[in-house]
């Protein structure tokens, strides 16, 4: 069965680092997601993505959050100053039209630690 | 807008049922169910589209009201295998901010 993949599956980094997420999502799927879990929380939305471009952020993507489909098969999460806050589980998810609504499979998920 | 769930936990033995609901003020696309076992990411279960659906999935299965505003999922006979945390979603149009509920967290004991 088809997967969306994730790299890496923990990375442990210094408040102030960049950190490149990188996730390959199922390759006839259009749409792509950032979801992010901060352990024990909910599942929150932080930017969705079609056609090359970002088609809905939350306010938790502010300017240090970037999203990149820099090859046609990798879809990438940079975060370019991480903070203790941005500590948390994220989670990429691609979708294709079916069924008339948005069915997302999600991979297993990046841990990030910033210490 | 974030739909709201209920029970936040729930605790049952083996074999128990269980209802968990979702709500929201107003009317949802669609409304989605997903679990999530701890440490890993969410699963889709299934998904209502039309105000009054009922859709089943083995012993998991969910309603739609005819507003779209509610949606309950019903687990029967309760296995081990259940425990875990359920999260109601509502999608809209596609490549649009999907956004989940807070979850009802389920333990199923022997």
């Amino acid at each position: 069965e088809p997967e969306v993949t994730q790299t890496p599956s923990h990375q442990v980094t210094q408040m102030g680092q960049e950190v490149i997420l990188r996730c390959v999502p199922i390759s006839n799927h259009l749409y792509f997601y950032w979801y992010r879990q901060i352990l024990g929380q909910k599942v929150e939305f932080l930017v969705s993505f079609y056609n090359n471009e970002i088609s809905e952020k939350s306010e938790i993507f502010d300017d240090q959050f970037s999203v990149e489909r820099p090859d046609g098969s990798n879809f990438t999460l940079k975060i370019r100053s991480t903070k203790l806050e941005d500590s948390a589980m994220y989670f990429c998810a691609s979708s294709i039209e079916e069924t008339g609504a948005n069915v997302l499979t999600f991979g297993a998920g990046s841990r990030l630690t910033v210490l | 807008q974030q739909p709201v769930q209920s029970p936040q936990a729930v605790i049952l033995r083996e074999g128990e049922d269980a209802v968990i609901n979702c709500s929201s003020s107003k009317a949802l696309y669609s409304v989605h169910w997903y679990r999530q076992k701890h440490g890993e990411a969410p699963v889709f279960l299934m998904i209502l589209l039309k105000g009054g659906e009922q859709k089943g999935h083995e012993k998991i299965s969910a309603s739609f009201n005819e507003k779209k505003q509610q949606s309950s999922l019903y687990l029967t006979a309760s296995q081990l295998s259940y425990s875990g945390t359920y999260f109601c979603g509502t999608g809209r149009l596609y490549g649009q901010n999907f956004v989940f509920g807070p979850g009802t967290r389920l333990s199923v004991l022997p």
